[in-house]
């Protein structure tokens, strides 16, 4: 069966200060690894799609790269902004599901 | 639409009640998933469609949950005889096609089961 986890659960930086998030996947053939922003109250909003291990993507502040079990967030600089939930989700050869991690809160302080 | 509508944005009902929620996917996307997601948790996937078909329903939680997507655009989710754990938030998301992830999601319907 197809599993994501999402570490840390929560995690609280102050503005400036850089980190990465973690998603640890087991598909039975990768064919996507997504991840999303999720605002309180909003659906989540789709970010960056990466396809195969050594695969890189960029987006302001935002950094997601991917290997064959795990794919990190890395954020730079980061913004009391880009304050969220960020989720990570695959979807597998197996069948058309997109599996979801339970996601990382992020807080930055200002 | 210019985006993925749900109806209604609340839901309260007693329990034992049929409940059926909405979604209206954006026009040109042929895909379109359910989830349900509780507080501080990820979507759970539900079930899923491709125009009117649905080829994977094995997320949905038990036989009193059941789908449609008659027509290939609008679909609903009922939940025949509530339970107290099914009151969640049941997200919709649409999307071109199987192919991609990059999933459009509505702003939810939260259900409360009294």
């Amino acid at each position: 069966e197809d599993q994501v986890t999402q570490s840390p659960e929560a995690l609280r930086l102050q503005e400036g200060e850089s980190s990465s998030l973690n998603c640890s996947y087991t598909v039975s053939g990768l064919r996507g690894l997504f991840w999303y922003r999720q605002d309180p109250g909003k659906g989540p909003e789709f970010l960056f799609t990466l396809y195969s291990a050594g695969e890189e993507k960029e987006k302001e502040r935002l950094k997601a790269t991917l290997t064959k079990k795990e794919s990190f967030l890395h954020i730079t600089a980061p913004k009391p902004e880009d304050s969220a939930t960020y989720l990570c989700a695959v979807q597998g050869n197996r069948d058309d599901k997109i599996i979801f991690g339970k996601g990382t809160r992020l807080h930055i302080l200002p | 639409g210019a985006g993925v509508s749900q109806s209604p944005r609340y839901k309260v009902t007693k329990r034992g009640q049929d409940v059926t929620l909405r979604c209206d996917p954006i026009s040109s996307h042929a895909t379109l998933y359910w989830y349900q997601q509780a507080l501080g948790q990820g979507p759970e996937f539900l079930t899923y469609f491709n125009y009117e078909a649905q080829p994977d329903k094995s997320g949905l939680p038990s036989d009193r949950f059941s789908a449609e997507r008659p027509e290939g655009s609008i679909s609903t989710l009922t939940i025949q005889r509530t339970e107290q754990r099914d009151s969640a938030m049941y997200r919709c998301a649409s999307t071109w096609t199987v192919n991609t992830g990059e999933l459009f999601f509505g702003e939810g319907s939260r259900l409360t089961v009294l």
